[in-house]
């Protein structure tokens, strides 16, 4: 079955402490990985996309097929980075299927 | 705002009643998601157009749900006799396919809240 799974329903940390928000895939294919983002009050939006391998807002995350992972990462927390993280799974010809998302919450 | 519109924002109704819903795409936008969201839970798919066929249905939706997007602009969700496990946040979601669709990125709605009572 395809699935997007996230342990953790929340994660708390300090301002500058590094962040990790886990997200774990189960998908026989080619998987093509996204991190959708939702701030409070605001839309959810994309955040990066692993067939990019982009760094936004400080975040990377690296596709790990031995693990199938695609874990969320910053080196030094913000407080603006308080949100809520969805990951996102596509399967081959088929629309995205999310975890059931981590609330990060970065305190000062 | 060019963003994608949904209305209503939020939704009241009685059990067994209808209700629609609409979404109004970035304009130059030709594929056009349906998602529904529970408390808890992260958005699950319900169906995709792309213009103005619809490609493919989640088996989450029964009969009673049906979609469409006439001319391939803005789409319209009904539920037939609504139920109180309906109830949910009902997200539209619009995007650009140039090519190859890893690099699609969705445009979400505010979405509509709905309530069964």
């Amino acid at each position: 079955a395809q699935r997007v799974t996230q342990p953790e329903k929340l994660l708390s940390v300090f301002k500058g402490a590094p962040v990790e928000l886990k997200c774990n895939y189960s998908y026989s294919g080619s998987p093509e990985l996204f991190w959708y983002v939702q701030y409070s009050r605001q839309r959810l939006q994309l955040l990066l996309r692993h067939i990019s391998r982009e760094s936004i807002k400080g975040f990377t995350a690296d596709l790990n097929k031995g693990e199938t992972s695609f874990h969320l990462k910053k080196p030094f927390a913000q407080e603006e980075d308080s949100a809520m993280y969805y990951c996102a799974l596509r399967p081959a010809g088929t629309a995205l299927i999310f975890g059931k998302g981590t609330t990060l919450s970065v305190s000062s | 705002d060019t963003g994608v519109s949904q209305d209503p924002r939020h939704k009241i109704t009685k059990r067994g009643q209808n209700v629609t819903f609409r979404c109004d795409p970035i304009s130059e936008h030709n594929r056009l998601y349906w998602y529904r969201q529970t408390l808890g839970q992260g958005p699950e798919f319900l169906t995709y157009f792309q213009n103005e066929a619809q490609l493919e249905k989640s088996r989450l939706l029964s009969d009673r749900f049906s979609a469409e997007r006439p001319k391939g602009s803005f789409s319209t969700l009904e539920i037939q006799r609504t139920e109180q496990g309906d109830s949910a946040m009902y997200l539209c979601a619009s995007s650009l396919i140039q090519g190859a669709v890893s690099w699609e990125k969705l445009f979400f709605g505010s979405g509509t809240q709905l309530s069964v009572l």
